[in-house]
């Protein structure tokens, strides 16, 4: 079945250092992508996605590119901060027609020190 | 209006009881989905709703689980014979519909089974 590998955390950075998340997926047919971010004591929010091959999504400073041929969507950002620090959460959803909901990875905590 | 809300936000329960959780959507949003996520593990889809169609129950982990939702309101997971592997925290979210639009998700049940 379709399922998403990421990178086991945690991450610790320093401020303005530069972030790379991995992850990978495998699944039939072509999923839309998407990164979901938990901030301490938050709810899961969509951080940015992506629906078909080589779109690129971005926010918050945050890139993701939908990668087909490495079945990729790794997580970038040029400079982190502090507040950045969160659990980040890689998930894929089956455009094909079938069950609807998201499939995620096991989440990367990821720590950003001052 | 106001995001998705989930009650209990923590629910302590003894093992072999029954427990309820309960979801509200974000008014006018047809799709409601069950997640769970243990320790350590990503989310889980558990159930899926849209309208007034047959629910996907693809996702329930054994019998002892389920879910109603009236129309397109509120709706509650109900857990029977709880056991200590169903300790876990448990994630509605809600959609606009079936197909690429974002799920935005309330901020979870945290149930532990003694």
């Amino acid at each position: 079945g379709d399922s998403v590998t990421q990178m086991e955390g945690p991450v610790t950075l320093s401020e303005e250092a530069f972030l790379t998340i991995n992850c990978t997926y495998t699944a039939t047919g072509y999923p839309s992508l998407f990164w979901y971010v938990q901030y301490p004591g938050e709810g899961l929010q969509l951080l940015l996605k992506a629906t078909k091959a080589d779109d690129k999504g971005s926010n918050k400073g945050f890139e993701a590119t939908y990668r087909k041929e490495t079945t990729s969507f790794h997580l970038e950002k040029g400079s982190v901060q502090v507040s950045d620090s969160a659990v980040y959460f890689c998930a894929l959803r089956y455009s094909g027609g079938g069950a609807d909901g998201l499939t995620f990875g096991k989440g990367t905590h990821l720590i950003i020190q001052p | 209006g106001a995001g998705v809300s989930q009650s209990p936000s923590n629910k302590v329960t003894e093992k072999g009881k029954d427990v309820e959780l309960r979801c509200d959507p974000i008014s006018g949003h047809t799709a409601l989905y069950w997640y769970r996520q243990r320790l350590g593990q990503g989310l889980e889809f558990l159930i899926y709703f849209q309208g007034n169609s047959a629910p996907d129950k693809s996702g329930l982990p054994s019998d002892r689980f389920s879910a109603e939702r009236t129309g397109e309101s509120v709706s509650t997971l109900t857990i029977q014979r709880t056991q200590q592997e169903d300790s876990a925290v448990y994630l509605c979210a809600s959609s606009l519909g079936r197909g690429r639009e974002t799920q935005y998700f309330g901020p979870g049940t945290r149930l532990l089974v003694l």
